[in-house]
């Protein structure tokens, strides 16, 4: 599969946990994006990195967020102390970039009790 | 920062009827405006996009339309299918930044 994949796919976890979620991007793909999508929304972005640079946080990216891509290939999205609040499907796209297109990956589902 | 408003929220047509979809942008430096399909329980794909340069596209029944000067764009799909069933979202970026700003999405009902 040369898609775009994450892992996992599922993550159940209790409030105050750190949980950490991966997205390796089609190779070649050197633009890699988070998104967040809450039921009924439509995705929102957290942040994007060109190679292994992160060029742009949204303001939803709480302190309690990292993310990192450290050789320019797969990235992994961290959460520290989970709220019941960060519930959601976490996306990642990637793109090359002289396409606009984002590809997207078919998302960790997490769910904080 | 942009915004993009979608609407409606809902849309129910019988099949083989048309689907009109309609999207605003707050951002006139926005210059790519794609639409994503997404299934109950799975990635969003996309399905068409549109630049800035250009007024209208069409892709066999899926047709998109924008009016740069009024920050509005559409989805025009024909001749309906069952499989059309969906929530389809409108998106606008900038490509400079290229971060999408999506919309709420259009959850369509294709009718019997």
């Amino acid at each position: 599969d040369t898609g775009v994949s994450q892992d996992p796919r599922h993550k159940i976890t209790k409030r105050g946990q750190n949980v950490t979620f991966r997205c390796d991007p089609i190779s070649e793909h050197n633009r890699l994006y988070w998104y967040r999508q809450t039921l009924g929304q439509g995705p929102e972005f957290l942040t994007y990195f060109q190679n292994e640079a992160q060029l742009e946080k949204s303001r939803l990216l709480s302190d309690r967020f990292s993310a990192e891509r450290p050789k320019g290939s797969f990235s992994t999205l961290e959460i520290q102390r989970t709220e019941q609040g960060d519930s959601a499907m976490y996306l990642c796209a990637s793109s090359r970039p002289e396409y606009n297109e984002q590809f997207f990956g078919p998302g960790t589902r997490l769910t904080v009790l | 920062g942009e915004n993009v408003e979608q609407h409606p929220s809902t849309l129910s047509v019988q099949e083989g009827d048309s689907a009109v979809i309609k999207c605003t942008y707050s951002d006139s430096a926005s210059n790519y405006f794609p639409w994503y399909k997404q299934e109950l329980g799975k990635r969003p794909q996309l399905i068409i996009d549109i630049r800035s340069n250009v007024g209208e596209k069409k892709d066999q029944r899926i047709a998109v339309t924008l009016n740069k000067t009024a920050k509005h764009f559409s989805l025009h799909i024909t001749e309906t299918q069952p499989e059309d069933s969906a929530v389809y979202f409108c998106a606008a970026s900038i490509d400079r930044d290229d971060k999408i700003i999506f919309g709420k999405g259009t959850r369509l009902h294709i009718l019997p």
